[in-house]
């Protein structure tokens, strides 16, 4: 089965440049996203087609895919991003899930 | 505007059965894929079933032959029938909307609903 890798956990200080990366066999010839997860709420999508974003999504938010490897940039990162990171895959029949990553803005 | 309800979680005992419900609104369920995604309690998204426009039904293998995914166009509503239930199904369970064509991606998600099996 297809399997998609992130680091645990990425950190960040405020005002600088969070990039979260997502590996797997040839990702780059699939379609990547990403959702953020605050504690106790749902996952919101973030970026999907591999740098689109969502209405409502700030700007600072961008991705990019090529080769093996998935990322998810945040400019300018703000205490608010603070929050677990997950890319997600489509394959042949089924979605696949990175196992996250936490985002820590100190 | 879109929404999602799921409800139907509870506490059950292991081998017992359960059913969960997406009520769906603004947008018709059966038109569109939609998925149920899990999270035990710490872990990270699980994907666990999707069910295709075309009726076309998928499952993860953690759940393969326990798990039912179904839909009631009449109530524009999502269903997981879950049996035969384990220990490590305890989770948060997510009804999805899964954008497809280009790209496959899950545009909307419900609150969530969680599912606890314990003695």
């Amino acid at each position: 089965s297809y399997e998609l890798t992130q680091p645990p956990s990425v950190s960040v200080s405020p005002g600088q440049t969070a990039s979260i990366t997502c590996s797997g066999d040839k990702l780059g010839d699939k379609y990547a996203c990403w959702y953020q997860q605050k504690p106790g709420q749902s996952p919101v999508l973030v970026i999907y087609q591999d740098s689109k974003r969502p209405s409502g999504i700030p700007e600072r938010f961008s991705g990019s895919n090529s080769g093996n490897t998935a990322t998810l940039t945040i400019s300018g990162t703000q205490a608010m991003d603070e929050a677990d990171y997950y890319c997600q895959a489509w394959d042949s029949t089924y979605v696949v899930f990175g196992g996250g990553t936490k985002l820590t803005v100190l | 505007e879109v929404q999602l309800v799921e409800s139907g979680g509870g506490l059950i005992q292991p081998g017992g059965s359960l059913r969960l419900s997406c009520a769906a609104s603004g947008f018709t369920v059966s038109s569109n894929y939609m998925s149920w995604v899990r999270q035990a309690p710490g872990k990270g998204l699980e994907w666990v079933s999707v069910i295709y426009s075309g009726g076309s039904t998928y499952y993860a293998d953690s759940v393969k032959g326990r798990f039912t995914i179904s839909r009631d166009n009449s109530k524009n509503t999502l269903y997981l029938q879950m049996n035969s239930l384990r220990a490590e199904d305890t989770a948060v369970y997510y009804c999805a909307r899964v954008i497809t064509g280009t790209t496959y991606h899950l545009d909307y998600w419900g609150q969530g609903t969680l599912v606890t099996v314990s003695s």
